[in-house]
């Protein structure tokens, strides 16, 4: 089966601009979780989606939103970068109660 | 933040070899899963381990949970040079399927 696609791979930004990222889970997982990963804070959980509505939310300003689509695929989207913004993000999806699938991630550089 | 800590940060050892990696959390938890990142790719999924299990076993892969300790090993037996990654602790808490990841051990496995 297919598994978690995320686009782009790799975006470079400058400062102060926005920039949407784009999830595609695996079928049938209505869970869609984000994460960003930097070298000092390590993995972060940004926000998770099921079924359209943002069930959790983690502790980032409003600058980082989200949203789900009724076909389960999620995007994000940053506003007003920030140099500190450059990290991996990651995606992933899950049945509930279960292991996450991961997307191999979007790295975003900004500059 | 992070839920916890993860050690060793860094193992290096012989093919061959097991490696054992440490980790300890903060908070009440539904579960505890185990993930590996390859060279800042998508994490994948390795095990899930409820609170109410001690111990689960998969392929080379034994990860045993003492929640009264809130800490948990993972132990991989007779190591390969693929195994040679970034380890990850998560916790599950709560509703939803939000995780909070530990630190990582880097693990290297040399021929």
């Amino acid at each position: 089966k297919a598994g978690v696609t995320q686009t782009p791979r790799y975006l470079i930004k400058t400062r102060g601009q926005q920039v949407t990222l784009s999830c595609s889970p695996i079928s049938g997982h209505r869970s869609v979780s984000w994460y960003q990963q930097t070298p000092g804070q390590g993995l972060q959980f940004l926000f998770e989606y099921f079924s359209e509505t943002q069930r959790n939310k983690g502790n980032f300003p409003g600058r980082f939103s989200g949203r789900q689509f009724s076909n389960s695929r999620s995007e994000m989207n940053v506003s007003t970068l920030e140099l500190g913004d450059s990290a991996l993000y990651l995606c992933a999806s899950s049945l509930v109660g279960d292991g996450y699938t991961f997307g191999s991630g979007t790295r975003l550089t900004v500059v | 933040s992070q839920q916890g800590e993860e050690d060793p940060q860094a193992l290096s050892i012989q093919e061959g070899e097991n490696a054992t990696m440490n980790c300890s959390y903060k908070t009440s938890i539904n579960n505890l899963q185990w993930y590996r990142q390859n060279s800042g790719r998508g994490l994948v999924h390795l095990i899930l381990i409820r609170s109410n299990e001690r111990e689960k076993h998969s392929g080379r892969l034994r990860v045993t949970l003492d929640t009264s300790k809130k800490s948990s090993s993972l132990l991989i037996t007779a190591s390969r040079a693929a195994d040679t990654a970034s380890y990850f602790c998560a916790t599950g808490a709560g509703g939803g399927n939000k995780l909070t990841f530990g630190t990582g051990t880097q693990l290297k496995v040399e021929l």
